[in-house]
């Protein structure tokens, strides 16, 4: 489909372990939108992209947590040396330009044991 | 204080009945405002836009009220593939277009 694809779709990792989660945007969307989603709340801001650049990484919650997306499009979201707490619904959203509607994936579903 | 506040519910209603959502955002630079609906284990996804000037969707109603702050959605005639959570959504003036969520409020329309 031409929708926002993202993967695994589920990810169970132990804790202390590293994990990476991809987001393949709508093809053409300028901005990208990472958003973790605790059981039972709503979706809270993470990090933005322009293309490439990064502009926002103020909803990052820790120095464990990194993301990129070197050639403007496909995105990856990494977290190092997973802790219990980071277990969550990572979403990604993007959009054709800044402050257009935000299409979302399905979200990858992480669970740290 | 989270920047929206919504009602958690649940809200249980029959077929056919009007419910109303409400909602309320702390920060007064919000300009941009939605509602989002978000079915178990899925992705959100855009309801509608809430327009200053109050916007109608098939049964949908958008209220805003830029002075308290307040954001409503009414359902009329429910249907039972309303059952979901419904997001009260902003965007902050002079941000990169992220999104701040609403905790959601679920909805449950009974046969």
């Amino acid at each position: 489909g031409a929708g926002v694809s993202q993967s695994p779709r589920y990810k169970v990792a132990k804790r202390g372990q590293d994990v990476a989660l991809r987001c393949d945007p709508i093809s053409g969307h300028v901005s990208l939108f990472w958003y973790q989603q605790a059981l039972g709340q709503g979706p809270e801001f993470l990090t933005y992209f322009q293309n490439e650049a990064q502009l926002d990484k103020s909803g990052l919650p820790s120095d464990r947590f990194f993301a990129e997306r070197p050639e403007g499009s496909v995105s990856t979201l990494k977290i190092q040396r997973t802790q219990q707490e980071d277990s969550a619904v990572y979403l990604c959203a993007s959009s054709l330009a800044m402050n257009q509607p935000q299409h979302f994936g399905d979200g990858t579903r992480l669970s740290i044991l | 204080r989270k920047e929206v506040e919504q009602d958690p519910g649940p809200f249980n209603v029959p077929e056919g009945a009007t419910v109303a959502f409400n909602c309320t955002y702390s920060n007064s630079a919000s300009q941009s405002f939605f509602w989002y609906r978000q079915d178990c284990r899925k992705e959100p996804k855009l309801l509608m836009s809430v327009y200053s000037s109050g916007n109608e969707d098939g049964r949908f109603t958008a209220q805003l009220n830029r002075a308290s702050q307040y954001i409503s959605l009414l359902i009329r005639d429910s249907k039972l593939s309303d059952s979901a959570t419904y997001l009260c959504v902003v965007n902050v003036r002079g941000s990169q277009g992220n999104l701040i969520f609403g905790k959601g409020t679920k909805l449950s329309v009974k046969p």
